[in-house]
């Protein structure tokens, strides 16, 4: 049972316009989220969390809006460039202390010149 | 600073073999996870180290286990390696069990 879906394998956008990526969750104990950006030969970066205390998360280009009724999440990267190009994870930590992290499958994201 | 490293980068064993594979978590950090990432899949937790105890598992059989030391660095062993272990295998530290995952580029290990 996939917790947190990400339906959308692949996006593609062109430089200097916005990307949106999305992920759906079903757990609704879930109370902090984060996004991931993974390069190929390299591990995830951290990109960009947000409380389910707030609705909003914003951080330079990057933008994180969550509907908790809806139980959604959208990253918004606004302008796209071409080095934003990468597969990007929705992830949400489970209860329990531990921290385990729950991933998506991933959006590969490729912004063209 | 240094950040999360993993060795090797790349392991082809056969089925049936034991591989080990390391971890160095990053400066001042104390919380060591583990990730397995099959093709296409996003990373599957697979157990949490916090100061040398095991701190958490995911859905994985008792061939996998782990270690960490005292100076927070971890191992990861399996043994009697299956074709389906076949995966990119993730270390990420963090500054306690709670914090932000800091993640290395992963051993690339291929079971023939």
């Amino acid at each position: 049972d996939q917790q947190v879906k990400q339906n959308s394998p692949s996006l593609s956008v062109q430089e200097g316009r916005i990307s949106i990526l999305n992920c759906d969750y079903t757990n609704s104990m879930f109370d902090y989220f984060l996004w991931y950006k993974k390069y190929p030969a390299e591990g995830p970066t951290f990109l960009i969390s947000i409380s389910s205390i707030k609705d909003k998360n914003e951080d330079g280009r990057f933008t994180v809006f969550l509907n908790k009724s809806a139980k959604h999440l959208s990253l918004h990267i606004v302008p796209s460039q071409p080095g934003d190009s990468a597969v990007y994870f929705c992830a949400a930590p489970t209860q329990g202390g531990s921290e385990k992290l729950v991933f998506g499958k991933g959006t590969k994201l490729t912004v063209n010149p | 600073e240094t950040g999360v490293t993993q060795s090797p980068t790349h392991l082809i064993k056969t089925r049936g073999q034991q591989v080990t594979l390391r971890c160095s978590s990053q400066s001042g950090h104390n919380t060591v996870s583990w990730y397995q990432q099959a093709l296409g899949q996003g990373p599957q937790f697979i157990f949490q180290y916090y100061r040398e105890e095991e701190n958490g598992r995911g859905n994985f059989p008792p061939r996998f286990s782990g270690l960490q030391f005292p100076n927070y660095s971890s191992e990861l062993n399996v043994n009697a390696l299956e074709l389906d272990d076949s995966a990119l295998y993730l270390c990420a530290s963090s500054l306690g069990r709670m914090d932000i995952q800091y993640f290395g580029a992963g051993t690339r290990l291929s079971v023939l």
